[in-house]
């Protein structure tokens, strides 16, 4: 089955600053990659996502690669803010219907 | 807000009972899928219900039980709680079809099992 993997586990950036967080799937039948934001207490929110047929998207201070060839993508979120501070995940799925696999998140904290 | 309730959102039980935990889906979304999340870690897929019927099971034995109701709500059965089941049980609902991919979760039932 799908294995997705995560990194870092934990990032601490200085608010402004820009930060990255990379995942790699191993299903090449993947086709669908969202990112979610979870904060305390609630349950993740999708913030982004793409599709295996796109390389790159954008929204506002967020954006999301993908090399269908490395079989990684990342998440970009550039002038930080403390409200940025969560757990995010990312997920790989073969789209509707199917299951979403998640990697095991980071915890970012962005510092003011 | 994702329009995704579930109720309880607390709930504690004692090893080998059954729990129910119930989710109410986002309007006009008819597949509705269920998660389990331990402390610290990714979501894991339980299964998923589209139309009433059991769509896609995760790796949980048949002591985990689903049911989707005629308005797309749906319920999560847990009988012979083991410890290991305390965790936060996640609920998300999303269309069939085109655009299906995208999963709202709602807030979740975390449940501690003693």
């Amino acid at each position: 089955g799908e294995n997705v993997e995560q990194h870092p586990s934990t990032l601490s950036v200085q608010e402004g600053d820009s930060a990255v967080i990379k995942c790699t799937y191993s299903d090449s039948a993947s086709n669908y990659f969202p990112w979610y934001k979870q904060e305390l207490g609630k349950g993740p929110q999708l913030i982004i996502d793409i599709r295996s047929n796109v390389g790159e998207k954008k929204d506002q201070r967020i954006a999301v690669t993908l090399n269908k060839t490395a079989k990684h993508f990342s998440l970009h979120i550039t002038e930080t803010q403390p409200e940025d501070s969560a757990v995010y995940f990312c997920a790989a799925s073969k789209g509707a219907g199917n299951k979403l696999t998640f990697g095991g998140g980071t915890r970012v904290l962005v510092k003011p | 807000e994702t329009g995704v309730t579930q109720s309880p959102t607390h709930l504690i039980k004692t090893r080998g009972q059954q729990v129910t935990l119930r989710c109410s889906s986002q309007s006009g979304h008819n597949t509705v899928s269920w998660y389990q999340q331990a402390l610290g870690q990714g979501p894991q897929f339980i299964f998923q219900y589209y139309r009433e019927e059991e769509n896609g099971r995760g790796n949980f034995p048949p002591r985990f039980s689903g049911l989707q109701f005629p308005n797309y709500s749906s319920e999560l059965n847990v009988n012979a709680l083991e410890l290991d089941d305390s965790a936060l049980y996640l609920c998300a609902s999303s269309l069939g079809g085109q655009g299906g991919e995208k999963l709202f979760f709602g807030s979740g039932t975390q449940l501690s099992v003693l």
